[in-house]
């Protein structure tokens, strides 16, 4: 199994562009979520999903759309990329009792 | 709202120091428990995690945390660090019950730098 994987591992934007950030597993997981990781704040929950079709926000959800097509997968889009969000992304799968992280992406918005 | 604090922001110790980082929560219902390590350029790692069995719960790597429901807290301990230690721990906390379908919630971090 490869576990969690993301890509890009490294992105630089400038203010306004538009990206997706990959996720995928194979572990066959419902639940998969998103979060970035800033100095001094931990891990801040974007959006999550427990299943194909069904997503909702977490605690910082402004400025990012997700979906959840097929089980494996699940896509974060930054609409219209700012400073703000630069940050590292980190994609997660849950198992039972468990929580997969993956590599994780380190965004650079200019 | 529910949240995880981690108090110790930046801790420094020498090899072979004990350790213990602490984690407090708030939320009154049950909740399952865990720490997280992140070594430096690297994901997440699961250290250890409570799941309502016994309270002082063993983790890898010699790591261990004891869940003290009074004080919610769950403590991350280890009796003798290493320099290969040095990375940033994370608290994090999954409540259970209505609404919070499953979601975890992490502390701020605490980075651990270990001295040879």
């Amino acid at each position: 199994n490869a576990g969690v994987t993301q890509t890009p591992k490294f992105q630089v934007l400038k203010t306004g562009q538009s990206m997706t950030l990959q996720c995928a597993q194979d572990m066959n997981h419902e639940y998969m979520s998103w979060y970035r990781q800033d100095p001094g704040m931990g891990l801040r929950l974007i959006h999550y999903s427990v299943g194909a079709g069904i997503t909702d926000q977490g605690e910082v959800p402004n400025g990012y759309n997700v979906s959840r097509s097929t089980t494996e997968d699940f896509p974060l889009r930054l609409l219209s990329a700012a400073p703000s969000q630069t940050s590292v992304y980190f994609c997660a799968s849950r198992g039972i009792g468990e929580q997969f992280f993956g590599p994780g992406t380190r965004l650079t918005v200019l | 709202a529910q949240s995880v604090s981690q108090h110790n922001h930046h801790v420094i110790l020498s090899e072979a120091a004990s350790l213990e980082l602490g984690c407090n929560y708030s939320y009154g219902g049950t909740v399952n428990l865990f720490w997280y390590v992140q070594y430096p350029g690297q994901h997440l790692q699961l250290l250890l995690k409570y799941f309502s069995e016994d309270p002082l719960v063993k983790g890898i790597k010699g790591f261990e945390a004891e869940f003290i429901k009074s004080k919610f807290s769950f403590n991350l301990r280890k009796p003798s660090v290493q320099w290969s230690d040095t990375a940033e721990y994370f608290c994090a906390v999954k409540p259970h019950g209505s609404g919070n379908t499953g979601k975890l919630i992490f502390g701020q971090g605490t980075t651990l730098q270990v001295k040879p």
